[in-house]
């Protein structure tokens, strides 16, 4: 099973700034790791797919990188409605596999 | 505008079994893949069961494997999961998501499985 490594579990900002969220796999996934945001009392939603292509309708602010084992999600200017928890998966192989999720919370 | 929707979930004890089902529309249904996620309260994602959509080849997460069943009946767009020999520990919020990238989330049905 590839586990995905999602750290830290929380981190804090202020809107406007910068973010970046890291994802790492126990191995190769090539660049079939997908991003997802997720809010309270909603389902997740797809942001990123194969590592960098963003989904219909999600802001240029986020942007999706790596290949292989480490990958990163880019927020370029944090918006209020950006604070969320998110979660990276891997559909390389089976099982299919989830990140922890890391909580992008205001400072 | 596309639309999945899950229901079936309820209170069952232990040992019980649940049907749950993921209605689709405005997609073809039976020409994409379809997966049921599911949420344990507080905690993180966890991929529960995938079925096709090219040749209907089904795949199952160890934690279910031999409980669960996935299948759909395409004239009804529906996806469902047959849960047996249920435990606590499948207590969660279970949803549905369409394709391959998960483009596509319903809101969930939550299983309480509880004496």
């Amino acid at each position: 099973e590839i586990v995905l490594t999602q750290s830290p579990a929380t981190l804090s900002f202020s809107p406007g700034e910068r973010v970046t969220l890291s994802c790492r796999a126990s191995q190769s996934v090539s660049s079939y790791l997908a991003w997802f945001q997720q809010k309270p009392g909603q389902a997740p939603r797809l942001l990123i797919y194969d590592a960098s292509t963003r989904a219909a309708g999600v802001p240029a602010r986020f942007s999706g990188s790596g290949s292989g084992t480490d990958f990163t999600l880019t927020i370029s200017s944090l918006e209020p409605e950006d604070f969320a928890v998110y979660y990276c998966h891997q559909r390389s192989n089976w099982p299919l596999t989830f990140g922890g999720g890391t909580r992008v919370e205001i400072k | 505008e596309m639309q999945v929707l899950e229901s079936g979930g309820e209170l069952v004890q232990p040992g019980g079994s649940l049907r749950l089902s993921c209605a689709a529309s405005g997609f073809t249904f039976n020409k994409f893949t379809m997966t049921w996620v599911r949420q344990a309260p507080g905690k993180g994602l966890e991929w529960v069961s995938t079925l096709s959509g090219t040749g209907g080849a089904t795949y199952y997460a160890d934690s279910v494997k031999g409980r669960f069943t996935i299948a759909s009946d395409n004239s009804k767009n529906t996806m469902f999961l047959q849960m047996n020999s249920l435990r606590a520990d499948d207590t969660a919020l279970y949803f549905c998501a369409k394709g391959h990238y998960f483009d596509l989330w319903g809101r969930g049905t939550l299983v309480t499985v509880s004496s």
